[in-house]
């Protein structure tokens, strides 16, 4: 079964330090993975996009990694600000007709 | 929100009742997506539309119906609302599907509806 699964479910750090999340997936065939950041009441917004072929990509104080091998992807994020409080979801795209798989996020909040 | 609205924002109905959701854009994309949040769940697509009178079910179909008459308007339409339909609704376009040599394109969701049935 295609699964994407995030760790951890919620993360509280302090403003100006960094962290990381996990992605892992069960996803196959694979044609690409993102990360999308999802402030509260709001839909999701785009931050990365990578293919297999992509092992790191990086957007402002985002980087985004990928293992295709272990199917293993990480967002870092580097000197956190208030505003980076949000959900963070993994979406697996195995290259099928718009069928996503979508993880069901990692709640991130950064106090000051 | 990448031009995309939806109406409306929140709304409470009672079971039984008929409920319809729109979503417009202003991006004249093709691809028109209908997606439902619930905690703990990824987002779950209900149903998808590839152009003007084209649509086809996602994983979680059952119980809505969509309808699509114009590029811009894509309707979700809960025939007789049920107290699992409870949820977060959101909307969403591409220039493209996410297959093929297309996958790379992106979709941009809108703000989202809060969907309350008793």
């Amino acid at each position: 079964k295609n699964q994407v699964e995030q760790s951890p479910q919620s993360l509280i750090i302090l403003e100006g330090k960094n962290c990381t999340l996990q992605c892992n997936y069960t996803v196959s065939p694979f044609s690409n993975l993102r990360w999308y950041k999802q402030d509260t009441g709001r839909g999701p917004v785009s931050l990365t996009i990578m293919t297999f072929s992509e092992n790191t990509k990086s957007n402002g104080r985002y980087t985004a990694t990928l293992d295709a091998d272990t199917k293993q992807s990480s967002l870092h994020i580097t000197a956190s600000q208030l505003s980076d409080s949000a959900s963070y979801i993994c979406v697996v795209n195995p290259g099928g007709y718009n069928k996503l798989i979508f993880g069901a996020g990692t709640r991130l909040a950064v106090h000051p | 929100d990448a031009g995309i609205t939806q109406s409306p924002r929140h709304k409470v109905t009672e079971t039984g009742t008929p409920v319809t959701l729109r979503c417009h854009q202003t991006e004249n994309h093709r691809y028109m997506y209908w997606y439902r949040q619930d905690p703990g769940h990824g987002l779950r697509l209900i149903h998808y539309s590839y152009g003007v009178k084209d649509t086809d079910k996602g994983e979680v179909s059952d119980g809505y119906s969509v309808s699509r008459s114009k590029t811009e308007d894509f309707l979700l339409t809960l025939e007789s609302a049920t107290s699992s339909q409870t949820s977060v609704y959101f909307c969403a376009i591409s220039e493209t599907g996410t297959g093929g040599q297309s996958s790379y394109n992106e979709q941009f969701f809108g703000p989202g509806t809060r969907l309350t049935v008793l």
